[in-house]
């Protein structure tokens, strides 16, 4: 059964870059079409889509933090990452990684859905 | 304005049933995107409880049920139980912005 898990520093200064890890256990990330990416939760609030990424390469980021981002996937250690520069307290927040379903592929895909999330690693931005 | 609108808290007493609405736009919804509904137990991670409108992943009760008419969307639950109570969030794709975008959340309280 695949499974996720988030992994990176839990306190970042302001301005400074934060940098997590998903590790994809129980299977291959690059046997299936899926893509795989990054939600996060504001505390007490709602979830904020990031970003993904495909096997391949290929990503699709949040407009409102393209500027910001980077995911990265690296299939030989059944890895994917996240690197989020300039960060502010508005960026603290749970980081969930996941993998991405669907009936298409891609942005603007009319069916596509989350239906694995890592438990999720809380990072606060503060000095 | 959010592209998805969920009312903050619904409740019901245990055995009833309790619907959550999810109001999109003509961009999102309207537009034929499908809708996806996720639980959040209390410190855990959201799970999926129904995709592409309407269907069950393997594992969830068929208490829950979900549909959508012109540019909203609507999940049911029925028998309601006290392990039910959690927060539910809606899931579709804002195409003006090329995102994907939840619902605020909505606290379902079994009373």
């Amino acid at each position: 059964q695949l499974q996720l898990q988030e992994s990176g520093p839990g306190l970042v200064k302001p301005s400074e870059t934060l940098s997590l890890t998903c590790t994809v256990s129980g299977g291959s990330m690059s046997s299936d079409d899926n893509y795989w990416g990054w939600i996060r939760q504001p505390p007490g609030k709602g979830l904020e889509w990031i970003g993904i990424i495909s096997s391949s390469g290929r990503s699709y980021y949040n407009p409102s933090l393209r500027s910001r981002i980077t995911i990265s996937v690296d299939t030989s250690k059944n890895q994917f990452s996240l690197r989020e520069t300039s960060v502010t307290a508005e960026d603290t927040a749970v980081y969930y990684c996941v993998r991405q379903d669907g009936l298409c592929r891609g942005v603007g895909c009319y069916s596509v859905w989350f239906d694995l999330w890592g438990q999720g690693t809380q990072v606060t931005v503060s000095s | 304005q959010s592209v998805l609108t969920q009312p903050p808290s619904v409740s019901g007493a245990p055995g009833q049933k309790v619907s959550i609405s999810c109001i999109g736009t003509s961009s999102s919804i309207g537009a034929g995107f499908d809708v996806h509904w996720y639980q959040q137990l209390p410190g855990t991670a959201p799970k999926l409880l129904i995709y592409a409108n309407s269907r069950r992943p393997s594992g969830v009760p068929d208490r829950f049920s979900a549909s959508n008419s012109g540019t909203s969307a609507s999940l049911a639950i029925t028998g309601l139980q006290a392990e039910d109570e959690a927060f539910y969030y809606c899931q579709s794709f804002d195409s003006p912005q090329s995102r994907w975008v939840f619902g605020g959340g909505t606290r379902l309280t079994v009373l």
